[in-house]
């Protein structure tokens, strides 16, 4: 059963424009959220990352919106540049735990 | 500085052979986690290492699959008697201490299983 879900396996959009990726959970006990970008024939790597005591972080060009109530986040970027073409994995766990519970991941495509 | 390596970086085997995936984590961290990624899946916890403490093992999909870490560094993750829905990108992952840290990933493993 999958407790964190990113319905969307792919996404194009222009260069300079906002790319939103999204992402929902099942269990409302979670309280630590990650994304991770992945290149092709690479390990995933740390992007950015929230608690549930907030509802926005922000590096850069990245934020992340924490929505409890929804159990929905989303990771913005922008502007969005070529270079951020990735599949992008959200993760979630519970703080004291030992286990990430990881989405299918979404295909960023950024147009030049 | 270095970080995660695994080896091989492929493996291709015949459906009942035994392989094993090494993990090289990064130097001082003192978690480590194995991961498998099938197709089209997302990323399944399979085991987790903290220091000398007994491994959480509760994501190892049946007991085919097992794992050691030597040292408190090397880990390597055996499948015995491999079968086709082995087939996928099994990826380890280093962490600098306790669980909620950030973890760094390897490259990952692909294996196909003939």
């Amino acid at each position: 059963d999958q407790q964190v879900k990113q319905n969307s396996p792919s996404l194009s959009v222009q260069e300079g424009r906002i790319s939103i990726l999204n992402c929902d959970y099942t269990n409302s006990m979670f309280d630590y959220f990650l994304w991770y970008k992945k290149y092709p024939a690479e390990g995933p790597t740390f992007l950015i990352s929230i608690s549930s005591i907030k509802d926005k972080n922000e590096d850069g060009r990245f934020t992340v919106f924490l929505n409890k109530s929804a159990k929905h986040l989303s990771l913005h970027i922008v502007p969005s540049q070529p270079g951020d073409s990735a599949v992008y994995f959200c993760a979630a766990s519970f703080f004291t735990g030992n286990q990430f519970y990881f989405g299918t991941g979404t295909s960023l495509t950024v147009i030049p | 500085g270095a970080g995660v390596s695994q080896s091989p970086s492929n493996k291709v085997t015949e459906k009942g052979k035994d392989v094993e995936l090494r993990c090289d984590p990064i130097s001082g961290h003192t978690a480590l986690y194995w991961y498998r990624q099938s197709l089209g899946q997302g990323l399944e916890f399979l085991i987790y290492f903290q220091g000398n403490s007994a491994p959480d093992k509760s994501g190892l999909p049946s007991d085919r699959f097992s794992a050691e870490r030597t040292g408190g560094s090397v880990s390597t993750l055996t499948i015995q008697r491999t079968q086709q829905e082995d087939s996928a990108v099994y990826l380890c992952a280093s962490s600098q201490s306790e669980a909620g840290e950030t973890q760094y990933f390897g490259p990952g493993t692909r294996l196909l299983v003939l």
